[in-house]
């Protein structure tokens, strides 16, 4: 199994630029969740599916951040405008549910964001 | 207050010693809790997982769950210099809330 794929791995753009990220969870996975780190704020849950279909976006720090999960094996999280607060590492996990509270979520590497 | 904290390191441990990590959290309705952790540059992976009472043991990691005192804990024993990480705590209900981690270090 491939994991949980991202792209790109890093990105530098300018304030104002459109920026684009991506996930492919792992085959089969039923839920997908989109993570910011920072060093000044850890890791923020920013939202998560279900099935394709968002389930709590409470996380998305505001209008210029969206979500996208058009099927099961692909999510976007888009950034427009950028700017440079926004600079992180942005995660992607996804995980299965088996009607287990253990269910474990396997991350992406991460995609680094520099907003200058 | 936020939902789950750790104590805030960083943690220096000379090699073959017990780290102590340690975490608490707020929701008293919380089910199930994680250990995490992360490599510098890397992603979060999973070292254990607790949601009963007591001690759960995995080769040199234990993990300690007291729900009354809302409070998990993560032993590394015979730590070694690979164990230098940041270990993240988190919550689990559905979505995962995590703490801010601690920086251990293991000092050959």
């Amino acid at each position: 199994d491939a994991g949980v794929i991202q792209s790109p791995r890093h990105e530098v753009t300018e304030m104002g630029q459109e920026v684009t990220l991506r996930c492919k969870p792992i085959s089969g996975h039923d839920y997908l969740f989109w993570y910011r780190q920072t060093m000044m704020r850890g890791l923020e849950l920013l939202i998560y599916f279900n099935n394709n279909v968002p389930i709590d976006d409470s996380g998305m720090p505001e209008d210029r951040f969206s979500a996208k999960m058009p099927n099961a094996s692909f999510s976007t999280l888009k950034i427009q405008p950028s700017e440079p607060r926004d600079s992180a590492v942005y995660f992607c996990a996804s995980k299965q549910d088996g009607g287990d509270r253990t269910d474990t979520q396997y991350f992406g590497p991460g995609t680094r964001l520099t907003v200058l | 207050q936020k939902e789950v904290e750790q104590n805030s390191g960083p943690l220096s441990v000379p090699e073959g010693a017990i780290a102590s990590l340690n975490c608490t959290y707020s929701d008293r309705g919380s089910q199930s809790f994680f250990w995490y952790r992360q490599y510098s540059g890397k992603s979060p992976e999973l070292i254990m997982f607790i949601y009963s009472n007591g001690d759960k043991e995995d080769g040199r990691f234990t993990a300690q769950l007291n729900k009354a005192s809302q409070y998990v804990s993560l032993l590394i024993r015979d730590s070694q210099p690979s164990d230098s990480a940041t270990y993240l705590c988190a919550v689990n209900d559905y979505k995962l809330s995590f703490g801010a981690g601690t920086t251990v270090t293991v000092r050959a």
